[in-house]
């Protein structure tokens, strides 16, 4: 079974859009850690959040936000006022406490047309 | 934050030859290292764990034989794709932790192709 579902394979959106892109993940262990990664073409992994599951709070980073919801097992991303830079693939993520793999999900592929 | 190089960045190699794909955690000790794999518009897939000093543990489905993992030292795992064949194409991505499996570092990837 999947353990990390990422719906949306492809979403274009317009500049100056908002647009969230959504997680869904499974697992049975209490203490797991959940990550959002941004691949640009290059190929490089970007690092952008990591959230135990002991800490619900929504988090705010200038135009990225997360919205962590246990009772769904969500974790969804919402980049606000798209811009062009915003276009590649994201990734979320998940880890158990333990484990020692990174279970990703399939990528949604953004693009933000100008 | 801590830093993971892959080195070559790209290759390109002939059928039938062996590569050698360098991941190397630059400022700190590495205890495990992990290698991915990753095909176009597709996620990455774990190949194998690798922990300093001992033989790595590969995923159902790898080939020991084809993809030769070493991790000689706590800075420096190697992945060797030997007898290399077009299929073999793909990005390779290393990731390193200190400890904590969560707090894996991922290297910038390696593209092969082979021809």
């Amino acid at each position: 079974a999947q353990k990390v579902t990422q719906a949306q394979t492809e979403i274009s959106v317009v500049e100056k859009e908002d647009v969230t892109l959504d997680c869904v993940y499974e697992t049975r262990d209490t203490t797991y850690y959940l990550f959002w990664y941004k691949q640009p073409p290059s190929g490089e992994l970007v690092f952008l959040i990591r959230r135990n599951s002991f800490d619900e709070q929504n988090e705010i980073s200038g135009r990225y936000s997360w919205n962590f919801q246990k009772s769904t097992s969500s974790f969804n991303f919402t980049i606000t006022a798209s811009q062009v830079v915003d276009s590649a693939v994201y990734f979320c993520a998940l880890s158990e406490a333990y484990g020692n793999q990174f279970y990703f999900g399939t990528g949604t592929s953004l693009t933000v047309i100008p | 934050g801590a830093v993971v190089s892959q080195h070559p960045s790209r290759v390109i190699c002939k059928s039938g030859t062996s590569v050698k794909i360098e991941c190397r955690s630059l400022d700190f000790q590495a205890t495990t290292m992990f290698w991915y794999r990753q095909f176009p518009k597709q996620s990455l897939m774990l190949m194998a764990t690798s922990n300093e000093g001992s033989k790595a543990t590969y995923e159902q489905g790898v080939e020991k034989d084809k993809f030769l993992i070493n991790h000689a030292s706590l800075t420096l795992s190697t992945l060797t794709v030997t007898s290399a064949h077009p299929e073999d194409s793909s990005f390779y991505i290393c990731s390193a932790t200190a400890g904590e499996p969560y707090e894996q570092y991922f290297g910038p990837g390696t593209r092969l192709t082979v021809t």
